[in-house]
């Protein structure tokens, strides 16, 4: 069951705030956020596992609600270099999935000046 | 460190050809990636490798699509006969192991046109 991402798209001024949405109708072990900008390869950002850890990597963020099964990523001060295209990739309790990314449809986000 | 590599980077072939990709993971990464991404598009799994053995390939067309990882390192990914449908870019991704919640790293991709 492929996760669902919100909004599809999106579009911000340098410097203002960003947030993504993941969500998945199955129970999740964790959940991996990539971003990919035209034309190459998908960037790995970070991971959030089942507990409601939150990460952070300078100005991105990332949270993981267990009990909505969803998880949020968290751009802030946004920059130039942001714009791309962020995925989520969901990883399931199933015994069927160990390891196994399931990714959303993804959300393009555009910085202007 | 060196990255995933991929070759060719661009391959353009008419429907009922055959096609072939091939993958260099990041050494010493033990599991290995194959994905399909339609434009507009998350990656679709089509199969995952842990050293030279198969640990998922439910989501491959096994009619018409093959994967084979020799000696652990090297794969290639097969299209034969290719449709209209496969028109995509495959990108292979590699991690260190196949456990739970370890980064996959990808590679640039090879952007397939099927006319």
């Amino acid at each position: 069951q492929q996760p669902v991402q919100s909004p599809q798209a999106v579009i911000l001024r340098e410097g203002e705030d960003a947030v993504i949405n993941c969500s998945s109708s199955k129970a999740l072990y964790s959940v991996h956020w990539y971003r990919q900008k035209h034309g190459e390869a998908p960037v790995f950002l970070m991971i959030l596992l089942k507990g409601g850890e939150q990460k952070g990597h300078e100005k991105i963020s990332a949270s993981f609600n267990e009990k909505k099964q969803q998880s949020s990523l968290y751009l802030t001060a946004s920059q130039l270099s942001y714009s791309g295209t962020y995925f989520c990739g969901t990883e399931h309790l199933d015994g069927t999935s160990y390891g196994k990314l399931t990714f959303g449809q993804g959300t393009i986000l555009t910085v202007h000046p | 460190e060196a990255g995933v590599a991929q070759s060719p980077r661009y391959k353009i072939i008419e429907k009922r050809q055959s096609v072939a990709f091939w993958c260099n993971p990041i050494s010493g990464h033990a599991t290995l990636y194959w994905y399909q991404q339609i434009l507009g598009q998350g990656p679709k799994l089509l199969i995952q490798f842990q050293n030279n053995g198969v640990v998922d390939d439910s989501q491959l067309p096994k009619d018409r699509f093959s994967a084979e990882r020799l000696k652990g390192v090297d794969s290639t990914l097969k299209i034969q006969p290719a449709k209209l449908e496969d028109s995509a870019v495959y990108l292979c991704a590699s991690s260190f192991t196949s456990g739970r919640s370890h980064e996959q790293y990808f590679g640039p991709g090879t952007r397939l046109t099927v006319t």
